[in-house]
């Protein structure tokens, strides 16, 4: 089976400068979660769907960030104007169930450089 | 609110070496305990986890963990390192079903294998 898919692998932008992230996770994998990790910190989480769904959105820095899910398959985020404090490697995982069973597969991670 | 602590930010070890990774946990009760391992341009992958039962939990690539409540505590061990198992592990913990069902992560440990 084909594993999470995060787009692009490496993303370098100007401070002010828009950029969108992109997940793809597991087919029928109806939970999504994104996270994030600034250098040498820990893996924070940002948001969790379910579905097209946000469930929680506790983690989101602010509203500079906007996370999507439209149809409940891929998600985006997209961070608008970006910050140097944005730099960081953005994790999505998915996972079929979130309860008792739930063990996220994760993707390779997407890298940002604000610059 | 649960909180995972990595105490060592980095680790070297000699290739055959035996290799022990800390991880402290803060719950207020025997929560989901997970280790996953990241290579270089690779995503996050689940060594093992611990739900109930045998403390003494065995994961893939010949990692085993210990989960000791006293302690708190949810250390990743190996008997003989390899040069291929240099990389990042990440600790991370969950609550029971009832509690928050999102996984907190470490800061992670980098592990330095000499030859």
């Amino acid at each position: 089976e084909a594993g999470v898919t995060q787009f692009p692998s490496h993303s370098v932008i100007e401070k002010g400068q828009t950029v969108t992230l992109r997940c793809d996770p597991i087919s029928g994998h109806d939970n999504l979660y994104w996270y994030r990790r600034v250098m040498g910190k820990e893996i924070k989480f940002l948001l969790h769907f379910v579905k097209e769904s946000k469930q929680d959105e506790s983690g989101m820095p602010n509203n500079r960030f906007l996370a999507e899910r439209t149809g409940g398959t891929y998600s985006t985020l997209k961070v608008q104007p970006a910050e140097l404090e944005d730099s960081g490697v953005y994790f999505c995982a998915s996972s079929y169930d979130r309860l008792e069973a739930n063990v996220l597969t994760f993707g390779a991670g997407s890298r940002l450089t604000v610059l | 609110a649960q909180s995972v602590t990595q105490p060592d930010i980095h680790i070297t070890v000699s290739e055959g070496a035996s290799l022990e990774l800390r991880c402290n946990y803060s719950y207020g009760a025997t929560p989901y305990l997970f280790w996953y391992v990241q290579s270089p341009g690779q995503g996050l992958q689940l060594l093992l986890k611990y739900f109930s039962g045998d403390t003494l939990v065995q994961g893939i690539k010949g990692f085993e963990a210990e989960f000791k409540r006293s302690q708190s505590s949810f250390n990743l061990r190996k008997p003989s390192v390899h040069w291929s198992d240099a990389a990042e592990y990440f600790c991370a913990v969950r609550a029971r079903p009832g509690g928050s069902y999102i996984p907190t992560f470490g800061r992670g440990t980098s592990l330095i294998v000499h030859p």
